[in-house]
């Protein structure tokens, strides 16, 4: 009965490599995001999917390629690891991007370290 | 620009009352959020604000003064498990995305 899930929990790889991050949702939300919260817990938000198509990209490495095969899901792959990649990547959803009064549900989010 | 502080730190004792102070500086606003962040875990939604005034919920609430960019989350009655970063978020004038502050980390002691 998860709400938003994540895979993998911990991701530990090494700079250059490639990996994908999985995010899904079973509240029937409209509206999905990623976030990046650094090592000064600093939550900050890096795109937003309403109905599968890309509303917010807020200057994220090219690198960082989100794509949302249906609306309960949105995966993210990145490409060429760097060190600063180092985070806790949290996925979340909303019920409509429209209806702003509406809070956001987080996933478990995914510790990913790059060496 | 697009600023949001809190302290980064605060101390209490189990029992008593805290109030964490949240102010912003945003283009627009459309609602102040607050979120409870335990380690290691998701944040979870405590409060949503669009008006002035106080919104109560059990032990928290949350109180909202537009003209002074200012909210502040009172927790009464402090539990050990109350323990854990609190993180006031914005909604500007961009409504598709919340500012995050950069959470304060509130210890409760016996």
């Amino acid at each position: 009965d998860t709400a938003v899930s994540q895979t993998p929990k911990y991701l530990v790889t090494q700079m250059g490599n490639d990996k994908s991050i999985k995010c899904e949702q079973n509240l029937g939300h409209d509206t999905m995001y990623w976030y990046k919260q650094d090592s000064k817990k600093f939550l900050k938000i890096m795109f937003s999917y309403n109905n599968k198509e890309l509303i917010i990209n807020e200057t994220v490495p090219n690198r960082f390629s989100p794509k949302s095969p249906d609306k309960a899901h949105l995966n993210l792959h990145i490409n060429s690891l760097e060190l600063g990649d180092s985070a806790v990547y949290f996925c979340a959803s909303s019920q409509d991007l429209l209806a702003i009064t509406y809070e956001q549900y987080f996933g478990p989010g995914t510790r990913l370290t790059v060496t | 620009g697009q600023n949001i502080d809190q302290p980064t730190e605060m101390t209490a004792t189990e029992g008593a009352i805290v109030q964490i102070n949240c102010t912003y500086q945003t283009s627009g606003f459309n609602g102040l959020f607050w979120y409870q962040q335990h380690a290691g875990e998701a944040p979870t939604f405590l409060s949503y604000n669009v008006l002035d005034g106080l919104e109560e919920k059990g032990r928290f609430s949350s109180f909202l003064s537009r003209s002074k960019g200012y909210s502040y989350l009172l927790l009464k009655e402090l539990q050990m498990k109350d323990s854990a970063s609190y993180l006031c978020a914005v909604r500007g004038e961009d409504t598709d995305k919340l500012i995050f502050g950069t959470g304060t980390r509130l210890q409760v002691f016996p």
